[in-house]
């Protein structure tokens, strides 16, 4: 069954800004992911986070995790109009709903 | 490395037929593949995970009989919709995990439209 929920649903933001998406599952887990899906098209593997890692960096993203509040977060910063996607987590094969991310020149 | 085809990418068909959906790990032997379906503006749901040579586990409330899952070799799984309705209308995508490796690597997808 899904797994992890996403939160903001939907985020608008300008070219420059940063964009923060959440994410919160419910049973424990071995690693955490994170993937961006461009409309209609096949998944991107952004980033693996593990269990015992707090925090994670590549390039623009950042990505936190924290095992005793069962949530994650990805931090996109200085947001193009080419990172406009939907955004997921998955732990252990499940997704969450996504955030659906709109950045605008 | 690690690419993921489908085949075909797109497919019609009218009600009460078969499709088969191609998955093939090109660059690397995938010791697990998963399907999924994909609902417009929805998140993708897991619909089956299958290993090499055995049967496929299908999640609860997938149909095992309507989806055939088919994991022959190291590197290609078929997911067959059989009888198809226009409610199978659908964007299925497969993904394959090498056998030492967390990250599964995802296809393009399949978009089918039964009419």
């Amino acid at each position: 069954s899904q797994q992890g929920e996403e939160d903001p649903q939907a985020l608008s933001i300008q070219e420059g800004e940063n964009a923060t998406m959440n994410c919160s599952y419910k049973t424990s887990i071995n690693n955490l992911q994170w993937y961006r899906q461009n409309s209609g098209r096949g998944l991107v593997h952004l980033i693996l986070i593990r269990s015992n890692e707090r925090e994670k960096h590549s390039g623009r993203l950042r990505v936190t995790l924290d095992t005793s509040k069962k949530s994650s977060s990805l931090l996109i910063t200085a947001s193009r109009a080419a990172d406009t996607a939907s955004y997921f987590c998955a732990t252990d094969y499940y997704f969450g709903k996504g955030t659906s991310l709109l950045v605008t020149p | 490395g690690a690419v993921v085809s489908q085949h075909p990418s797109w497919v019609i068909c009218k009600s009460g037929t078969s499709v088969k959906i191609e998955c093939r790990s090109l660059d690397f032997q995938a010791t697990t593949m998963f399907w999924y379906r994909q609902f417009p503006k929805q998140s993708l749901m897991l619909m089956a995970t299958s290993n090499e040579g055995s049967k496929a586990t299908y999640e609860q409330g997938v149909e095992k009989d309507k989806f055939l899952i088919n994991h022959a070799s190291l590197t290609l799984s078929t997911l067959t919709v059989t009888s198809a309705h226009p409610e199978d209308s659908s964007f299925y995508i497969c993904s394959a995990k090498p056998g030492h490796q967390e990250t599964q690597y995802f296809g393009p997808g399949t978009r089918l439209l039964v009419l």
